[in-house]
């Protein structure tokens, strides 16, 4: 069975500090990673995935994650951030085997709070 | 940007009340999926949709869900008769075909259920 455990509930950093988000995953086949983003009273915003290929991807609004195999890891970074990043933050899983209808598995979200 | 589409933003119901939450997911997806978010908790997967048919559920979607897309359009949720533990934001997602794993589930705004 998939799963997604996010460790922290909340994530307090400074503005223009690194921000880091953890995720750690458990999936029987390849794993389809993401990261998705909820600001108050909005739905989900879809930031990065991981496929295949690379291990450090971009995405949306100067994020970045890093899949880690040999950790099952795959935290959400940010060199330097802003208030404007102040959100939920979702880690999912899909697993990637032939057949399965694409579903993602949530993580239970961490909050992250960036002060001025 | 397409976007997918959801109403009403917010139903307020009496217990036993059967509800209709309705989705217009993005026009060339053909994997439509609904998710709940209970205030504060995590995105709980309720069930997936392919080619007219359910192709995955939860636990969660019991006897009480169905799911139906009547007219090529809109893709809809109906809970039979509303407990107040239904209460939770309900989001729908709906993501392209392809052999690869690789697209994204792009979710509407949810639309809030409060049962009285």
């Amino acid at each position: 069975a998939q799963s997604v455990a996010q460790p922290e509930d909340q994530v307090n950093v400074a503005e223009g500090n690194p921000l880091t988000v953890k995720c750690t995953y458990s999936v029987s086949g390849n794993p389809y990673l993401f990261w998705y983003v909820q600001y108050p009273n909005r739905g989900l915003q879809f930031l990065l995935k991981y496929i295949t290929g690379d291990n450090l991807v971009k995405g949306s609004y100067g994020f970045e994650a890093e899949f880690n195999k040999s950790q099952t890891s795959f935290h959400l970074k940010k060199p330097s951030a802003l208030v404007s990043d102040s959100a939920l933050y979702f880690c999912a899983v899909r697993d990637g085997g032939s057949g399965n209808t694409g579903k993602l598995i949530f993580g239970q979200g961490t909050t992250l709070q960036v002060k001025p | 940007e397409p976007e997918v589409t959801q109403t009403p933003s917010h139903q307020v119901t009496q217990m036993g009340q059967e509800v209709i939450l309705r989705c217009v997911p993005i026009s060339n997806h053909l994997y439509f999926y609904w998710y709940r978010q209970i205030l504060g908790q995590k995105v709980e997967f309720l069930v997936s949709f392919y080619n007219n048919e359910i192709s995955e559920k939860s636990e969660i979607f019991d006897d009480q869900f169905s799911v139906e897309r009547p007219d090529g359009s809109n893709f809809t949720l109906k809970i039979r008769s509303t407990k107040l533990e239904d209460s939770a934001m309900y989001f729908c997602a709906s993501r392209r075909t392809g052999s690869s794993g690789a697209n994204v589930l792009t979710f509407g705004a949810g639309s809030r259920l409060t049962v009285l």
